[in-house]
This record gives structure tokens, sequence and C-alpha cells, in this order.
């Protein structure tokens, strides 16, 4: 079964203390591994989209890396406004039409 | 107006009312979509439209009913709901069905609270 899982739940940094999120999948095929940010009383805004194992893009302050198992958003010397809610998600390959699996998303907090 | 627009923003609705959920996309999209996002569980796929045909009814309960008239117009029309109904209802739009590449464009979502 195709499975999104992240951690860690909920993070809280001090401003510019960099650290990472992790989003680990399991699927039998992947399509492509998506990343967005999704503010309070707002919808998720796509960030990234990243389809093979070793691809890496950036935006920002943050820098998202794929492997076969899962992916990393890295977060460099992160800001108040960095602040949101993370999620991943990711497309199969043998799916018949756009169904795309979410994860539960990581909670971050930058203090100022 | 740009993007995607849902309304209500908020909706409290009894367990016998009748209510809808509009969206509207003015990106030219060709695909739309609505999700559930419950507290502290992923966003669930409940309905998608390509071109205006039901592509896929992700076993949503038939309380649940989706009308997409043309490619800019999405409803969800809502009846004898139940309270764990309650949750953020979210649209979403994309290019085509290879929503890989732009990724969705989602609305704000409506809030439901069933009481």
């Amino acid at each position: 079964e195709d499975q999104v899982t992240q951690s860690p739940e909920a993070l809280r940094l001090q401003e510019g203390e960099s650290s990472s999120l992790n989003c680990s999948y399991t699927v039998s095929g992947l399509r492509g591994l998506f990343w967005y940010r999704q503010d309070p009383g707002k919808g998720p805004e796509f960030l990234f989209t990243l389809y093979s194992a070793g691809e890496e893009k950036e935006k920002e302050r943050l820098k998202a890396t794929l492997t076969k198992k899962e992916s990393f958003l890295h977060i460099t010397a992160p800001k108040p406004e960095d602040s949101a809610t993370y999620l991943c998600a990711v497309q199969a390959l043998e799916t018949s039409y756009d169904k795309v699996i979410f994860g539960p998303g990581t909670s971050l907090s930058v203090i100022p | 107006e740009t993007g995607v627009t849902q309304t209500p923003r908020h909706l409290v609705m009894g367990m016998t009312n009748k209510k809808s959920l509009k969206c509207e996309q003015h990106l030219g999209h060709n695909a739309m979509y609505w999700y559930k996002q419950s507290a502290k569980k992923p966003l669930e796929l409940m309905f998608v439209y390509s071109l205006e045909e039901r592509v896929e009814n992700n076993s949503v309960p038939s309380r649940f009913s989706p009308e997409c008239p043309n490619s800019s117009h999405l409803f969800l029309h809502l009846h004898t709901l139940q309270p764990e109904d309650s949750a953020l209802y979210l649209c979403a739009s994309s290019q085509d069905m290879s929503v890989t590449y732009y990724g969705y464009t989602f609305g704000s979502g409506t809030r439901l609270t069933v009481v």
C-alpha cells in the first residue's frame, strides 16, 4: 500500500538555526514527490516536485533532496516567516489518474 | 480575480440541512479536485474532475455530491451530514492530469462545522 509519513510532527527552531524535515514514502513506482507549504487558514502552496533519487531543488532558504525511500527538506538559517506546516506528497507510477497521497505534515515554528 | 476561490470561508450547518460549497478557478486549468483536511490527518482526496468529467470518486459517502458544470466551477453539495464530517474542505486545480510539473493550486478552503 502506498504510504507517506513525516517527521517530526512539530519542530521549534530559533531564528537562524538550520534543520531538516523528513518525508518517508512507500510506493511501488514513483512518478513524483512534492513539497507544499501551508499557512494557517490557507490552502497548501506548491514548492517543489522531485522525480528521481539524487535530485535536489532549492527555493530561497529551502532545499529539497530525494533518495529512493525518503526526502528531506533542509531549512537554512530560517526566519519567522518560514513558520508553517510543510506537507510531503507522492504520486505513484501505476495510477491511471492524478492520485496524489499526502503525508500528515510537519508544523514548523521559527522563534525570533 | 486570479487563483482558486472558495466560498463560503466558514459554514456551520445542522445535520438535517442542505448546503453547497463553491469553487472557482481563473487559471485555465482543466482538472479540479475536492480534498478533505481533518485535524491531525493527511489530506484525503474526495473527487477528481478532468474536463468536466468525474474521474474518481474515492469511496466518499453519498451525502457528499459533487458537480462540475464547466472547467472553471466546481461544487460540493452537502446533505444530512454527520459531526465527523466537520473539517476543512479544499478545492484544487491543476493544468491537466499531469500534476507533477506545476503541482496543485489550492483555494483557501471552507471550514465546515456540523452541529
